[in-house]
């Protein structure tokens, strides 16, 4: 069965923390992803990944970084944590043509900034 | 570049009854579309997908949609529905031989069957 784990489903973090949080997958897809999503925006993308140490801002990059070392592992940092970084983030992976293949979903990472 | 809205935020509906989520896209050039489903407290899963071909998709769980290029929509529908569909359930576009790496995600909408 296809897997894209987030590590860490609900985090609870101070104003001007750093933040990692991690993301694995085990289909050996060459695209990662990285979703915002909040009540009536639906998703928005962060950055996404299309090979090892290659990366690409989304749609709302700022106030985030990313890393990908390993293909099956791709990191969102919050380099300083902010209260309207407050959200639900999603990791995804997919095969190289993601216009025509399904997008994998973990199942979401609840953040909380205070 | 494309866009999607979904023109419901929320549906509520009785168990067994008929249901149709409306989603209309725009985009300049040919588009592939998607539905995908959320159960509380879980990510996405892919509901159904168009590509090419039959208009008409069916999806897992009893779900269909069809496109219809000359409205450019892509309803989503099922005839009679359980407590368990309960759920958000998103439209999404991605443009064809793009590579891809964009799919754009509508708002969702909020799916509620009551007894």
């Amino acid at each position: 069965d296809v897997k894209v784990t987030q590590s860490s489903r609900y985090l609870v973090k101070r104003t001007g923390e750093k933040v990692f949080l991690e993301c694995v997958q085990d289909m050996d897809h060459e695209n990662m992803f990285w979703y915002r999503q909040d009540p009536g925006l639906g998703l928005r993308l962060i950055y996404f990944s299309y090979d090892v140490k290659m990366k690409e801002k989304g749609d709302i990059p700022e106030g985030y970084s990313v890393s990908r070392e390993k293909k099956e592992r791709f990191s969102l940092i919050l380099e300083s944590a902010s209260t309207n970084q407050t959200s639900m983030y999603l990791c995804a992976s997919s095969p190289p043509d993601v216009s025509g293949n399904t997008i994998y979903f973990g199942e979401g990472s609840w953040l909380t900034v205070v | 570049a494309q866009s999607v809205t979904q023109l419901d935020s929320q549906v509520p509906v009785f168990e067994e009854a008929p249901v149709e989520l409306r989603c209309n896209y725009s985009s300049s050039v040919s588009v592939y579309l998607f539905w995908y489903v959320q159960y509380p407290n879980q990510g996405l899963q892919l509901l159904l997908k168009y590509l090419s071909g039959s208009t008409l998709v069916k999806g897992i769980n009893g779900f269909e949609a069809e496109f219809n290029k000359s409205q450019t929509s892509f309803h989503l529908r099922k005839p009679s529905v359980h407590i368990s569909d309960t759920a958000e359930y998103f439209c999404a576009v991605s443009r064809v031989g793009t590579g891809g790496f964009k799919t754009i995600f509508g708002a969702g909408t909020r799916l509620f069957v009551k007894a």
